[in-house]
């Protein structure tokens, strides 16, 4: 069965403080894992897209790691600001699916 | 460039009450279409998605249903509301086929059962 595993369920951090976002995929075949951000009341917004070729991808002051050994990735929020609170998704994809896994999201709490 | 609309974005219905939830996509052709509920504090959970006109499938048994009557248009309906119906719903849209491309979604409906 296909599942996306993410921790911590929620972080409270200050503004201006990096923080690190986990997520561990079993999907199978794995395709491609994507980075959405949330916030509360709106529609999800992509950040990242990576494949399983691909280690690294940035996107401002958000970077995405993935291991396709480990099947785990990480997303990096650097420097951050309040406008950061908001839930991060992990959604992973198998080849040949229309339908993607979703992870339940970790919400983020930017204190200033 | 492509945008997706969603409405009503928010909906107060009495349990026992007929639902009509609208979704439609400009700017691209032939895109797959998918309903998704967020309940609070919960993840996405798929309910219906969409390869093409009149080509629906589920995920998820309940008392929903979709339609797609054109290319754009995603409905989710109801005959009779629950009080678990309640939640975040969104709509979204890929290209089309198994490319695997991401999903854009639109703004939500917020529906209140009570």
């Amino acid at each position: 069965k296909n599942q996306v595993e993410q921790s911590p369920q929620s972080l409270i951090i200050l503004e201006g403080k990096n923080c690190t976002l986990q997520c561990n995929y079993t999907v199978s075949p794995f395709s491609n894992l994507r980075w959405y951000k949330q916030d509360t009341g709106r529609g999800p917004v992509s950040l990242t897209i990576m494949t399983f070729s691909e280690n690294t991808k940035s996107n401002g002051r958000y970077t995405a790691t993935l291991d396709a050994d480990t099947k785990q990735s990480s997303l990096h929020i650097t420097a951050s600001q309040l406008s950061d609170s908001a839930s991060y998704i992990c959604v992973a994809l198998s080849g040949g699916s229309y339908i993607p896994t979703f992870g339940r999201g970790t919400s983020l709490i930017v204190h200033p | 460039s492509q945008t997706i609309h969603q409405w009503p974005a928010t909906l107060v219905q009495p349990v026992g009450s007929p639902l009509s939830l609208e979704c439609t996509v400009e700017g691209t052709s032939n895109p797959n279409l998918y309903w998704y509920r967020q309940a609070a504090g919960r993840g996405l959970q798929l309910l219906f998605y969409s390869v093409g006109i009149g080509q629906i499938s589920s995920e998820v048994p309940q008392n929903l249903s979709a339609s797609r009557p054109q290319d754009r248009q995603f409905i989710l309906s109801s005959k009779k509301l629950l009080l678990s119906d309640s939640g975040f719903y969104l709509c979204a849209w890929s290209l089309g086929g198994l490319s695997g491309d991401e999903q854009y979604f639109g703004p939500g409906t917020r529906l209140t059962v009570t």
